[in-house]
């Protein structure tokens, strides 16, 4: 049973438009969420993380929301631009101070047509 | 910066061959991980490490085994390739102590023949 779902396998958003990507889980043990972004050929590089005691965090260009009630988080990208194509892997974790594994979605890729 | 090394970017075997993929870590971190890569599937946890001699079984760890005889170091060990296990290897690591941050490795792309 999946408990990270990225339901949208693909995005395509044009250049300097916003990009939405959504991410829902189940476990409501989760208490920490993660993004991260993976080029071709390359390991997963971490984007940006929330807290289960916040509902946004900012960080330049990207913004996650998370809304605990409705089990549901978000990565906004404003403006997107070419080099964010890429898949986008959300993750959470059930705590124990990170020394548990990160459960991850299957990832959606996102293209930013110029 | 955090550095995650991995001993192969690619890596061709023959079914029934033992592989051995390593992983360094240059950051002292507690915890160590080794997923694999497949279209549509994600990434899935073979298995991971606490501490140094310690493992714990992931989603995914038929077929694998692991060694972590130093802190820095996680081997993955295919015990008898198939090709079922063609994929991209990837391992991480973490620091704990209430930074959940995984830093990854670039990966070995295996192919078993």
């Amino acid at each position: 049973d999946q408990q990270v779902k990225q339901n949208s396998p693909s995005l395509s958003v044009q250049e300097g438009r916003i990009s939405i990507l959504n991410c829902d889980y189940t476990n409501s043990m989760f208490d920490y969420f993660l993004w991260y972004k993976k080029y071709p050929a390359e390991g997963p590089t971490f984007l940006i993380s929330i807290s289960s005691i916040k509902d946004k965090n900012e960080d330049g260009r990207f913004t996650v929301f998370l809304n605990k009630s409705a089990k549901h988080l978000s990565l906004h990208i404003v403006p997107s631009q070419p080099g964010d194509s890429a898949v986008y892997f959300c993750a959470a974790s059930a705590g124990n101070s990170g020394n548990t594994p990160l459960v991850f979605g299957k990832g959606t890729r996102l293209s930013v047509i110029a | 910066d955090v550095k995650v090394t991995q001993s192969s970017r690619y890596l061709v075997k023959r079914t029934g061959e033992k592989v051995f993929l390593e992983c360094v870590q240059d950051m002292d971190h507690e915890n160590m991980f080794w997923y694999r890569q497949d279209p549509g599937l994600g990434l899935r946890l073979i298995y991971f490490s606490y501490d140094v001699k310690m493992k714990e079984k992931g989603d995914i760890p038929e077929g694998y085994s692991v060694s972590r005889e130093k802190k820095e170091r996680f081997s993955l060990i295919l015990e008898s390739a198939s090709t079922n296990q063609t994929s991209m290897y990837l391992c991480a690591s973490s620091l704990g102590q209430g930074r959940y941050e995984q830093y990854f490795g670039p990966g070995t792309r295996l192919t078993v023949t």
